[in-house]
């Protein structure tokens, strides 16, 4: 397997914008995680999916930010509309069970000037 | 809630020389698995050991290898050795019997030739 798959690697956007980052998770894993990194605040989450269906997503920083799992193999984080604030690094995880380790993607740099 | 927290930032250490990151959590479950994840300057988190909270034995990978207090809530991780290719940032993470996964701050261990 490939691997967690996010896309694009690096987006760079203007305040206002609407943003989409994506995620293809290891395929059989049925657990998936969305990430912030920034070095004020660490590694937040932000929602996590549980088969398909958002489970704990008290990590959403507000209104501006969805996340969407229409399937096994495919969820989206959608900023609209993005901010400078919103700048930061992007994961997305996956794991096959409640009880293992959950499998990174290389993350997506967003920069919103 | 559950809350991760690795109090020391920054840590450095000799090579070859041994090197303990501190982590503590706080939970009310009494099932949960802990790990350590390594982040180097490409981004990448990789796992680096996982305990399972109902086994006593504290579990080692290598060089590496954690001290599991449960009634503390304590999980440092020991590295032994230590190489170059060690310098990285540090995560703490614990996941729950409901499968969220949260991270603790982070500590970015420097090896000194």
């Amino acid at each position: 397997d490939a691997g967690v798959i996010q896309s694009p690697r690096h987006e760079v956007t203007e305040m206002g914008q609407e943003v989409t980052l994506r995620c293809k998770p290891i395929s059989g894993h049925n657990s998936l995680f969305w990430y912030r990194q920034t070095m004020m605040r660490g590694l937040e989450l932000l929602i996590y999916f549980n088969n398909n269906v958002p489970i704990d997503d008290s990590g959403m920083p507000e209104d501006r930010f969805s996340a969407k799992m229409p399937n096994a193999s495919f969820s989206t984080l959608k900023i609209q509309p993005s901010e400078p604030r919103d700048s930061a690094v992007y994961f997305c995880a996956s794991s096959f069970e409640s009880d293992t380790e959950a499998f990174f993607g290389q993350g997506t740099r967003l920069t919103v000037v | 809630a559950q809350t991760v927290t690795q109090s020391q930032p920054e840590m450095s250490v000799q090579e070859a020389e041994t090197v303990t990151l501190s982590c503590t959590y706080d939970t009310s479950e009494s099932d949960y698995y802990l790990f350590w994840y390594k982040q180097p300057p490409s981004r990448q988190m990789i796992l680096v050991i996982r305990q399972e909270a109902y086994k006593q034995q504290n579990a080692t990978e290598n060089r590496f290898s954690v001290n599991f207090q449960k009634a503390a809530k304590s999980f440092s991780l020991k590295i032994s050795d230590s190489q170059l290719g060690d310098a990285a940032m540090y995560f703490c993470a614990y996941r729950s019997n409901t499968g969220k996964l949260i991270f603790g701050q982070g500590t970015t261990l420097q090896v000194k030739p």
